[in-house]
């Protein structure tokens, strides 16, 4: 699986939007870039997902960059909720043999903290 | 409402015991998976399945078994717990295809 690489923690005032950086320069042409989230002692969550094009959906936005070779989630005004490790994730389309199948390779990810 | 379980919660185990962690989810979704988290880390996987019978290793699956006899189980088996292994298991399940995964609560395991 191609690597991903995301800052160790990044802080945020509460009710301000908060930008998560995600780099993947070895992407391929079947790579979506996945995102997942832990709350503290719960297990990860899913957020977002998107292939070339912008997505959003009511947890988060997701901006891709013309090259694919970074992205960036968007939280548009964060919440004490909020606060939890972000995992960016690059997942294959799944191959004709193995075609049921959608594998996760989990990295650090970024701890979000998040100010009152 | 559709739900994946995890029993026990938390357990506390001796060197060299056989230990046996439940994962069950009413879904009907195929794919399973099994993850252990280490203070500091992100998640590995141990095995995973994609249906009844079909079970893989994973990236971390030394020391560790499942069996998927049906659709809603993969129970994860220590045949003998190593201090190594303690740590926190998170069990996860998706539909097939593409779809996105759904995480349990976790079992915190302590091999003492």
């Amino acid at each position: 699986d191609a690597k991903t690489t995301q800052p160790n923690s990044m802080e945020s005032n509460e009710e301000e939007p908060v930008h998560l950086p995600c780099n993947h320069s070895t992407i391929s042409g079947t790579d979506y870039i996945h995102w997942y989230r832990q709350l503290p002692s719960q297990g990860p969550e899913y957020v977002i997902h998107g292939l070339t094009s912008n997505v959003n959906n009511r947890m988060a936005s997701l901006a891709i960059a013309e090259d694919r070779k970074s992205s960036t989630l968007i939280l548009h005004r964060a919440t004490l909720r909020d606060a939890a490790v972000y995992y960016c994730i690059l997942r294959d389309v799944p191959r004709l043999i193995k075609a049921a199948g959608n594998k996760l390779t989990f990295g650090g990810g970024t701890r979000v903290l998040v100010k009152p | 409402d559709a739900e994946i379980t995890q029993s026990p919660r938390h357990k506390i185990t001796e060197t060299g015991r056989q230990v046996t962690l439940a994962c069950h989810q009413t879904w009907n979704h195929n794919n399973m998976f099994w993850y252990r988290q280490d203070l500091g880390h992100g998640l590995r996987l141990i095995h995973y399945s994609y249906g009844v019978q079909d079970t893989n290793k994973g990236e971390v699956s030394d020391g560790y078994s499942v069996s998927r006899s049906n659709t809603e189980d993969l129970p994860l088996t220590l045949e003998s717990a190593a201090s190594s292994q303690t740590s926190v298991y998170f069990c996860a399940s998706s539909p097939r295809g593409f779809g996105e995964q759904y995480f349990g609560p976790g079992t915190r395991l302590t091999v003492l």
